[in-house]
């Protein structure tokens, strides 16, 4: 079968770095995905990786390790904004994401 | 640009009804996704598309619940009879075609209650 895992919540005080890990377990994996949900909002794409590696865009960075099976997000600088959720998603060779359940994020003045 | 268009945006109806939701994915974009979100079992995959095609509908719960895209600019998810566990945001996503799917384009979604 297949299985993520994420914390359920977080909290950082505005201006942190905060990192959601994530871990996974599946068949046919190629690349772990991350999206940012407000809430009453739609997901919305933020990172992908295929690799093993850091990818940075702007504030936010995603980090794959393959061989552990293990993946964070990391967000810097934090702004009341980004108070949401964040789901990791393995894209595996069905060309299909799955999702994990979540984490919310609160972000604290 | 326009994203992908969702309709209804709420829709709020009696045990037994049929529901169908509605969505136009982004032109140019040949994957399509429709997804159930309840706050037990989280974003869930009904079933996609590929250029028109259904190539997974594992995600399906049962046979009350059935989807077509007759071309590539529309798709509906049916429900029929609805049921008040049926109730949840459905969204519907669409993306470039396969290699590019970790991507996605999600729609605002129909928040479905069904009484």
């Amino acid at each position: 079968g297949q299985s993520l895992e994420q914390p359920s919540e977080v909290t950082a005080v505005e201006g942190a770095i905060v990192q959601i890990n994530c871990t996974y377990q599946t068949s046919g994996f190629y690349g772990l995905s991350w999206y940012q949900q407000h809430d009453g909002g739609a997901p919305t794409f933020l990172s992908y990786n295929a690799l093993d590696g850091l990818e940075e865009t702007g504030r936010f960075s995603s980090f794959l390790s393959r061989s552990d099976s293990y993946g964070y997000l990391l967000l810097q600088e934090l702004q009341m904004k980004d108070s949401a959720s964040y789901f990791c998603a393995v894209f595996n060779q069905g060309g299909k994401l799955i999702f994990g359940q979540g984490t919310e994020l609160s972000v604290k003045p | 640009d326009a994203g992908v268009i969702q309709s209804p945006r709420h829709e709020v109806t009696e045990m037994g009804q049929e529901v169908t939701l509605r969505c136009k994915p982004i032109s140019g974009h040949n994957s399509l996704f429709w997804y159930r979100q309840t706050m037990m079992r989280g974003l869930e995959l009904l079933i996609y598309f590929n250029n028109n095609v259904p190539i997974d509908d594992s995600g399906m719960p049962e046979d009350r619940f059935s989807a077509k895209m007759p071309n590539a600019s529309f798709s509906t998810l049916k429900i029929q009879p609805s049921e008040p566990r049926d109730s949840a945001v459905y969204f519907c996503a669409s993306s470039s075609t396969g290699g590019s799917s970790y991507e996605q384009y999600f729609g605002p979604g129909t928040r479905l209650t069904v009484t």
